[in-house]
């Protein structure tokens, strides 16, 4: 069965500091990985995806994840905050069998002090 | 913006009312689905269709129903609404090809149940 597990449900950083939010994952099958973030208020926007094609997987605003089979992870990354990265991070796994769905994790909300 | 449109997206209802959720998405994708979002559990599967005909239930389905009698179309029903049912409602189509599965979500659905 899939599961997603977000290691953390607040995550600070001053801007311009690295940012790490953590995420594992259990799945059946060889999964599809998402990062969503979603500002307040409006929908969810995808960061980026992990298919098998690459295990460093770079996505929009700079934020990048790294696929590691071995520990189940894959951690979004980006190495400078922004003020705009303030929001909620979502990890959503997606086993490639017939159904197409989505587990999310529970959410990571960021925030980006000046 | 083609792809997936969400209708209304802002409601109250009063409660013991019924509704219905409108989601349309003119890509031809097989997959639809409804998940809410409340706050600390991230978004959670309450239907899903893999084709015209097709619909199964995902982690909470008590409370809501769906069809698909199209493949462009896929209303979720609130037969009696609940307080608990206070929650914001995103519609998702999706397909899976060589690169995993892919999705696009509406910009979502905002009901109080008072």
């Amino acid at each position: 069965a899939q599961s997603v597990t977000q290691l953390d449900s607040h995550v600070s950083v001053s801007e311009g500091t690295p940012v790490l939010l953590r995420c594992n994952y259990s799945s059946s099958y060889s999964p599809s990985l998402f990062w969503y973030v979603q500002h307040p208020n409006k929908g969810l926007q995808l960061l980026l995806k992990y298919t098998s094609a690459a295990t460093l997987v770079k996505g929009i605003n700079g934020f990048e994840a790294e696929f590691k089979k071995s520990e189940t992870s894959f951690h979004l990354t980006k190495p400078s905050a922004h003020m705009s990265d303030a929001a909620e991070y979502f990890c959503v796994v997606s086993d490639r069998d017939a159904t197409n769905k989505l587990i999310f994790g529970t959410g990571t909300l960021l925030a980006v002090q000046p | 913006n083609a792809g997936v449109t969400q209708t209304p997206k802002f409601q109250v209802l009063k409660t013991g009312q019924s509704m219905t959720l409108q989601c349309a998405q003119d890509m031809n994708h097989e997959y639809m689905s409804w998940y809410r979002q409340d706050p600390g559990m991230g978004l959670r599967l309450i239907h899903y269709s893999v084709g015209a005909g097709i619909t199964d239930q995902g982690e909470v389905p008590n409370g809501y129903n769906v069809s698909r009698s199209t493949t462009e179309d896929f209303p979720l029903r609130l037969l009696s609404a609940a307080p608990s049912q206070t929650s914001v409602y995103f519609c998702a189509s999706s397909y899976s090809g060589q690169d995993g599965n892919t999705i696009y979500f509406g910009e979502g659905s905002w009901l109080t149940v008072v």
